[in-house]
């Protein structure tokens, strides 16, 4: 069981530019958790999926970031005309349910917006 | 929705003493608490977790007591060893919402 992949685990963008993360869930797990973490700070929520559907999106900025986590595939968090201020760690997880679990984490996407 | 505070925001710690970080909670209706720990570059791992049906669990070192009437949770580590030196996250979850707190940087000198 190779846990919650994510990748890339870095990533560099110039400004304006399109960045996609991917996420695959660990087996078994069918939903599925982002965060972003700036740096010496904590996970800010971002978005929760289940297999083709978002059930929270309320921490996810309204322009530019959108997420999806197909039927088929990993879970991808793009962010469109990426600005500095996007520079973070994104976190994804995966629990078998709804938060009630402990969530498995992956190894985090460190994007860079030069 | 929830909104979680966690104390201190750093600790530092002689090796072999022990460590406690504390957590409030706001949302009544949770009714789980994991705590994870991240090293640096990594992604935060699950190190112990409690319900709200009991008011303490022991793994090891690490223990955690949860007082729900005051709404609020706490992390112990006993005989603390340089490799506990991390960042720790609690974390308290009810309906479909896990919200974490901003973080503990504990370090433990040897």
């Amino acid at each position: 069981n190779a846990g919650v992949m994510q990748n890339p685990r870095h990533l560099v963008r110039r400004r304006g530019q399109e960045a996609r993360l991917r996420c695959s869930p660990m087996k078994g797990h069918s939903h599925v958790y982002w965060y972003r973490q700036l740096p010496e700070e904590g996970l800010k929520f971002m978005v929760y999926l289940q297999k083709e559907n978002i059930i929270d999106e309320s921490g996810m900025p309204k322009e530019r970031f959108s997420a999806e986590f197909p039927k088929e595939g990993p879970s991808i968090l793009r962010i469109q005309q990426v600005v500095r201020g996007d520079s973070a760690a994104y976190f994804c997880a995966s629990s078998p349910s709804f938060s009630n679990y402990g969530y498995t984490f992956g190894s985090g996407t460190r994007l860079t917006v030069v | 929705g929830e909104n979680v505070e966690q104390h201190p925001s750093t600790l530092s710690v002689q090796e072999g003493d022990s460590a406690v970080i504390k957590c409030t909670y706001s949302d009544s209706a949770s009714n789980y608490f994991p705590w994870y720990k991240q090293e640096l570059g990594k992604g935060p791992q699950l190190i112990i977790d409690i319900r709200s049906n009991v008011g303490e669990k022991k793994d090891q070192r690490i223990a955690v007591t949860l007082n729900k009437t005051a709404k609020h949770f706490s992390l112990h580590i006993t005989e603390t060893q340089p490799e506990d030196s991390a960042v720790y996250f609690c974390a308290a979850s009810g309906n479909n919402d896990m919200r974490f707190g901003a973080g503990t940087r504990l370090t433990v000198k040897p």
